[in-house]
């Protein structure tokens, strides 16, 4: 099944800002929008947005996602340590009646 | 608090089955859709099954129809995952997440699936 396209890594200095993107289709993001997903090194995955800019109980304002036709987008404001992680993005596929997973972003922060 | 755990993982030989399980509390589970997902060692995320609160609801992804089955018993709060068939690609951490208001909202540890002859 064809996945969404996230960019392999990115990288940014403390207390910057980054945004990272997630491409689909109009059968995927831009039909149903795209959950966002960090997961620490040998940690399970957390929600931290779901139907674009929707933030579960307890995840930082600093998290914002947000979707321009097929891309979605999730900024992370004020970078702290811990916000190096992996994040994906996911999205239901009407066409393929299946939940797509982007391959992930490696967020480095220096 | 919501916690999910999996078990039912291990090393097993090309060819073989396993059944795993994902044992729910802290929530109305009879409420809850619920998804398994895996990784495999190093790789990203892949989302392998759903199924709907009641069970009458069940979707696959094409890398494991007709070989994994999803099912769950309300009565016991777990979850469960068939698998038969398996190959070295089936190699992977298996986990299973809730969905009420939102999908993946909480994940269980995860349990080891290793195929290796």
């Amino acid at each position: 099944q064809a996945g969404l396209t996230q960019p392999p890594s990115v990288s940014k200095g403390l207390r910057q800002t980054a945004t990272l993107t997630c491409t689909g289709n109009s059968n995927n993001v831009g039909n149903q929008g795209a959950v966002w997903l960090q997961q620490h090194q040998g940690h399970p995955p957390k929600l931290l947005s779901y139907r674009n800019n929707n933030r579960p109980s307890g995840i930082s304002e600093r998290f914002s996602a947000s979707r321009s036709g097929n891309t979605a987008s999730l900024t992370i404001t004020g970078l702290q340590p811990e916000d190096e992680a992996d994040y994906y993005c996911s999205a239901w596929d009407s066409s393929l009646s299946a939940w797509v997973f982007g391959g992930g972003t490696k967020l480095t922060v220096l | 608090q919501v916690q999910m755990v999996e078990s039912g993982g291990g090393v097993v030989q090309p060819g073989e089955s396993l059944r795993l399980s994902c044992a729910a509390s802290g929530f109305t589970f009879s409420d809850d859709a619920m998804h398994w997902v895996r990784q495999a060692p190093g790789k990203g995320l892949e989302w392998l099954a759903f199924i709907r609160n009641d069970g009458g609801v069940k979707f696959y992804a094409d890398s494991v129809r007709g070989r994994f089955t999803i099912s769950r018993d309300n009565s016991k709060n777990t979850l469960y995952l068939q698998m038969n068939s398996l190959t070295a690609e089936d190699t992977a951490v298996y986990y299973c997440a809730n969905e009420n208001q939102q999908p993946f909202d909480y994940w269980g540890q995860g349990t080891l699936v290793t195929v290796s002859s």
